[in-house]
């Protein structure tokens, strides 16, 4: 059974400040990655996804993705209150049919 | 236009009871999954349905039954309700492609409190 590990956090950072949110994963064979974001009382939305060793920017996001380490990390630099939310990592099951996530890690934006 | 949709929002109902979860995606795709997530945010699969055909059941006690009336409908009936149950249960849908670039949207949720 695959398994994600992340921090649950909270992890707060002032404004304007990059945040480094980590994620950890069992299966070597994983070949995708993802960060869903999700506010309180919504639902979660993909923000980003990877699927190549290396670094992958969008905006003020990047997905880092270290397979030898089974690491996969995003960073949202300039940090804003509107981030605050839960970060959830996940990767698709062994059959690729449904994705496995983490317990997610929780943002906090201070003005 | 909403995505994907989920009735009803709330759902508030005494242990024991009978009750559904209904579900409906206008992207046209051809995968719905119901997710539950607990009280401390977790977010597990459920169930997963490919063309009204059920692809995933993970281990989830036999009063919880799923159906697909067609590609656009998944339907959650939960028998014999516990206090258990109380989540957020969660529809998404998904078109599936070889590429295996996600594109899982999620619906609004259906917050279930059992008393």
């Amino acid at each position: 059974q695959k398994e994600v590990e992340q921090n649950s956090g909270p992890l707060s950072v002032p404004e304007g400040a990059i945040a480094s949110l980590n994620c950890t994963y069992s299966d070597r064979g994983s070949q995708s990655f993802f960060w869903y974001r999700q506010y309180s009382g919504k639902s979660p939305e993909l923000i980003m996804s990877i699927y190549s060793n290396g670094d992958k920017e969008d905006g003020r996001f990047t997905a880092q993705l270290n397979k030898a380490s089974q690491y996969v990390s995003l960073l949202i630099r300039d940090s804003q209150p509107s981030d605050s939310a839960t970060y959830l990592c996940a990767v698709p099951n062994q059959a690729g049919t449904a994705l496995i996530f983490g317990k997610g890690t929780t943002l906090s934006v201070s003005s | 236009d909403t995505a994907v949709s989920q009735t009803p929002k709330y759902l508030v109902t005494q242990m024991g009871n009978d009750k559904s979860i209904k579900c409906e995606q206008n992207l046209g795709h051809d995968t719905m999954y119901w997710y539950k997530q607990d009280s401390k945010k977790f977010l597990k699969i459920m169930f997963s349905y490919n063309n009204k055909e059920l692809i995933i059941n993970e281990t989830v006690p036999n009063r919880f039954s799923p159906k697909s009336p067609d590609k656009a409908h998944l339907n959650l009936h939960i028998n014999s309700l516990e206090l258990g149950d109380s989540a957020v249960y969660f529809c998404a849908s998904r078109l599936t492609i070889s590429t295996g670039e996600e594109n899982q949207y999620f619906g609004p949720g259906t917050r279930l409190l059992v008393l």
